[in-house]
């Protein structure tokens, strides 16, 4: 299994743009690359997924470079009820393995 | 309405107890979890099913057990719960055969075993 590793936290302020990034240098062939957002006492809610280059939704954008050794998930103007802990994935689903999330990145956004 | 149902919410039990925790799903998913979560410990797989009658163990399978009878339940039983499975619960299902990677999680199940 490709193992992540992320900062444990961030901060950041109203209205701006925060990236968090995700070391995964032994992502295999057919991983997928997975970002999940948990609110205290709630269960992660998925954002974005991608393979390789830029995936890009209503919510977030992930940038995957060409050797897919790295992501990084980037949100756009963030306000207060972004403040979450962010958790990166690595899998492939497929091959019928177990989804292992980190420790995940706390951020924090400030007014 | 698509969601991921547990129960119970909440439970205080006492050591050796035997209990389970429902998990059920209306999506017709194949693939369903379950995760225990722990301050700094960030969310653990205990077990995974990929279908009916098909269970693996995830990271931390050591005092649980699972079965997968029908596609839209998995339940988590604990035969003899220790203080050291107290932990936030989370049951998660998502649909199987394709890369994608979406699991919808359910509301958690706050165990605490005295």
């Amino acid at each position: 299994l490709a193992k992540t590793t992320q900062p444990i936290s961030m901060d950041s302020y109203e209205g701006q743009e925060v990236n968090i990034t995700c070391s995964h240098n032994n992502i295999a062939t057919n991983d997928y690359i997975t970002w999940y957002q948990q609110f205290p006492s709630q269960g992660p809610r998925f954002i974005i997924q991608g393979y390789k280059t830029k995936v890009t939704n209503e919510v977030a954008s992930l940038f995957i470079p060409a050797d897919r050794k790295s992501s990084t998930l980037s949100l756009p103007r963030v306000s207060l009820s972004d403040t979450a802990v962010y958790y990166c994935l690595v899998g492939d689903e497929g091959a019928g393995n177990m989804l292992t999330f980190g420790g995940g990145t706390r951020l924090m956004v400030k007014p | 309405e698509a969601q991921v149902t547990q129960n119970p919410r909440y439970l205080i039990t006492v050591t050796g107890k035997k209990l389970t925790v429902t998990c059920s799903q209306n999506m017709n998913h194949e693939y369903m979890s379950w995760y225990r979560q722990d301050p700094g410990l960030g969310l653990r797989q205990i077990y995974y099913s990929m279908n009916v009658e098909v269970t693996d163990k995830g990271d931390v399978p050591e005092g649980y057990k699972v079965s997968r009878k029908e596609k839209r339940n998995f339940p988590l039983i604990l035969e003899s719960p220790s203080p050291n499975q107290t932990s936030l619960y989370f049951c998660a299902s998502k649909t199987s055969g394709t890369p994608y990677n979406e699991q919808f999680f359910g509301p958690g199940t706050r165990l605490t075993v005295l």
